[in-house]
């Protein structure tokens, strides 16, 4: 069964500056999705950005970017700019690219709370 | 385009009730997963439903929870004889068909705040 590890369970920045949350996961298969995504206090969860594990360049969306490291099982995520609005909980998740049984689940860790400091 | 609907967003159930959670996935998705959040926890996968079918059940408890996603109208989760151990974040997800792209991508609603007291 794969398993996703979030290590740090607060993080704080200053606004404008830069962060990085961190994830690891773990699992025997080749290809694969990873995820982030965001809750702010509504609950709602957002998602932010998207991996294909078969996709050597990181993804980016507007201030949020990923390292991937398939090899070392690593998935951050890199907040540039950090705006008050981006004070959360993120979530890393982890999905089978492979049909049937309970590949289609999505794995998430613990989380890590985010605060922005103005 | 409206996004995933969810309905009650909070439900307080005496212990011995019956809950029933509501979801209406995203228009044109035809898959709908339900995921379960303890306080201070990431969300827990309960159970994956297509019309008429369920694909995967194997996080749903096997005594008094019950999901189904029938032909027409929103996707049930229904829990039985509720107990102070259900008090949770219930979130349904919803994700095009197959056929589509980026149909591994799946997009949350709400949530339902259960309370049992």
């Amino acid at each position: 069964a794969q398993t996703v590890t979030q290590s740090q369970p607060e993080m704080s920045v200053q606004e404008a500056e830069t962060v990085t949350l961190s994830c690891t996961y773990d699992t025997s298969e080749s290809d694969y999705y990873l995820f982030w995504y965001k809750q702010p206090p509504s609950r709602q969860m957002i998602l932010v950005i998207r991996q294909e594990a078969y996709k050597q360049q990181n993804a980016t969306e507007n201030r949020f970017s990923v390292n991937f490291q398939k090899a070392a099982k690593s998935f951050s995520l890199k907040i540039s700019d950090s705006q008050l609005g981006d004070a959360a909980m993120y979530f890393c998740a982890y999905r089978s690219a492979f049909s049937g049984g309970s590949n289609y689940k999505l794995t998430f860790g613990k989380g890590t709370l985010l605060t922005v400091n103005p | 385009n409206a996004g995933v609907m969810q309905n009650p967003r909070h439900l307080v159930r005496r212990r011995g009730q019956e809950a029933r959670l509501r979801c209406s996935p995203m228009k044109g998705h035809s898959h709908v997963y339900w995921y379960r959040q303890l306080p201070e926890e990431g969300l827990k996968f309960m159970v994956y439903l297509q019309k008429e079918n369920i694909i995967d059940e194997s996080g749903m408890p096997k005594e008094r929870f019950s999901a189904e996603f029938p032909k027409e109208g929103p996707s049930i989760l229904r829990i039985q004889q509720v107990v102070r151990g259900d008090s949770a974040a219930y979130f349904c997800a919803s994700s095009p068909p197959l056929a589509q792209g980026r149909s591994y991508e799946q997009y949350f609603g709400p949530g339902t705040r259960l309370t049992v007291t």
